[in-house]
């Protein structure tokens, strides 16, 4: 099974900052790679699909980067709504998918 | 727009099924692929399984095997999922969500989710 890990689990931060947040699986999944934003009492909304297509509507702070076993996502400047759980998702292994454990944003 | 619609909050006892349904309004949805997603309380996101038609058969998380059932009824635009054996770890918000596809057989990204429904095990 592949296994993915995300870093930092948590951080805090300001709006306007600069984020980046890391995922990684145990073995490479080529760019087969999506990221989830989540927000408490909230469904997941996808942001961003194929390690680096922004999905129709997300603000273009958001991009991912990456291939293999290495990925980011980096928010270019928080906004007050960025602050949320994001979690990436690997779909190398489809029609079985993994997420990430996730890491919380929030506010410092 | 497609829209997912799920059924209701569920209170269940250990031991009991839960059935939780997802259905598309807004619009057809194409290929009925499915997949369902829980959210325990504190901890992240976990596919359960789900359905994509060009597969053939649901495919299922391994730790759910054996106690997990999803459908799909194309003709009403509605899926469903059944968990048996209820335990009060499985208490959690579960989520459907439609299983889109790029180019490639392996692209593939969950959109749009359904609201989520609060199943609670408790005696």
């Amino acid at each position: 099974d592949i296994q993915m890990t995300q870093s930092p689990s948590s951080l805090s931060a300001s709006v306007g900052d600069r984020v980046t947040i890391t995922c990684r699986a145990s073995q490479s999944i080529s760019n087969f790679l999506n990221w989830y934003r989540k927000k408490p009492g909230k469904a997941p909304e996808l942001l961003i699909y194929i390690t680096s297509t922004l999905q129709s509507g997300v603000p273009p702070r958001f991009s991912g980067s990456g291939s293999g076993t290495n990925f980011t996502l980096t928010i270019s400047s928080l906004q007050p709504e960025d602050f949320a759980t994001y979690f990436c998702q690997q779909t190398f292994s489809s029609p079985l998918f993994t997420f990430g454990p996730g890491t919380k944003v929030d506010i410092k | 727009q497609v829209h997912l619609v799920q059924s209701g909050a569920e209170v269940k006892k250990p031991g009991s099924s839960v059935r939780v349904s997802c259905k598309a309004s807004g619009g057809p949805f194409s290929n009925s692929s499915i997949a369902w997603v829980r959210q325990a309380p504190g901890q992240g996101l976990e596919w359960m399984g789900g359905i994509i038609p060009i597969f053939d058969t649901p495919h299922y998380a391994q730790r759910f095997q054996g106690r997990v059932t999803i459908i799909a009824d194309e003709a009403t635009n509605t899926a469903y999922m059944e968990l048996n054996t209820l335990r009060s770890d499985d208490t959690a918000v579960y989520y459907c969500a439609g299983v889109r596809f790029g180019d490639l057989l392996r692209e593939n990204w969950f959109d749009p989710w359904g609201p989520g429904t609060q199943v609670t095990v408790s005696s």
